[in-house]
């Protein structure tokens, strides 16, 4: 079975400061990850995913995550955080060896930026 | 544009009461899921579809129940609502050969069971 931990459901930060958003995951078989951003009243949209190439990936908005098995972690981070970035923020898991495998979220952290 | 179109946006139901929450997507893919989103739950899958005429369960199953009829439409019925079921309702659907593509998602519907 696989599972998502995302540590911290809610993380403040200052306009400029580093963003840091963790998640964990759980898997007996090669996962793929993706973190996905939400925000109010609208849909999911995909910020980044890891499919078993490089370990560090860059996404859309200045996001990035890195992939690290030995931790079974895939944080992500954005040095330099602004206004529009507060959201929320969902981390998810799939198997990357069975189609059809639904994602399996995780709880969500949602982000505020204060000025 | 191109995408996964939910139909209703919001609902108020009455305890009891019967609806069917449609997912429509004009991306040709193959699997269509529907998650439910509750304040600090994150998503849950309710079921999910990997082609037309075939569903199965997901997490949370219970309550609901799901038709694919035709590959771009995967409805999400509520025989009779109960409270517990207000959340909001997301459909996404994925392609193929893995979902290392990632899901597209609607927009969500909100529904409400009074």
């Amino acid at each position: 079975a696989q599972s998502v931990t995302q540590l911290g459901s809610h993380v403040s930060v200052s306009e400029g400061a580093l963003v840091l958003l963790r998640c964990n995951y759980s898997s007996s078989v090669p996962p793929y990850l993706f973190w996905y951003v939400q925000y109010p009243n609208q849909g999911l949209q995909l910020l980044l995913k890891y499919t078993s190439a490089a370990t560090l990936v860059k996404g859309i908005n200045g996001f990035e995550a890195e992939f690290k098995k030995s931790e079974t972690s895939f944080h992500l981070t954005k040095p330099s955080a602004h206004m529009s970035d507060a959201a929320e923020y969902f981390c998810a898991v799939s198997s990357a060896n069975q189609a059809g495998t639904a994602l399996i979220f995780g709880k969500g952290t949602t982000l505020s930026v204060s000025s | 544009n191109a995408g996964v179109t939910q139909t209703p946006k919001f609902r108020v139901l009455k305890t009891g009461q019967s609806m069917t929450l449609l997912c429509a997507q004009d991306m040709n893919h193959e699997y269509m899921y529907w998650y439910r989103q509750d304040p600090g739950m994150g998503l849950r899958l309710i079921h999910y579809s990997v082609g037309e005429g075939t569903t199965a369960k997901g997490e949370v199953p219970d309550g609901y129940n799901v038709s694919r009829l035709k590959k771009q439409n995967f409805l999400l019925g509520l025989e009779s609502a109960a409270p517990s079921q207000t959340s909001v309702y997301f459909c996404a659907s994925s392609t193929t050969v893995s979902v290392s593509s990632g899901y597209t998602f609607g927009s969500g519907t909100r529904l409400t069971v009074v």
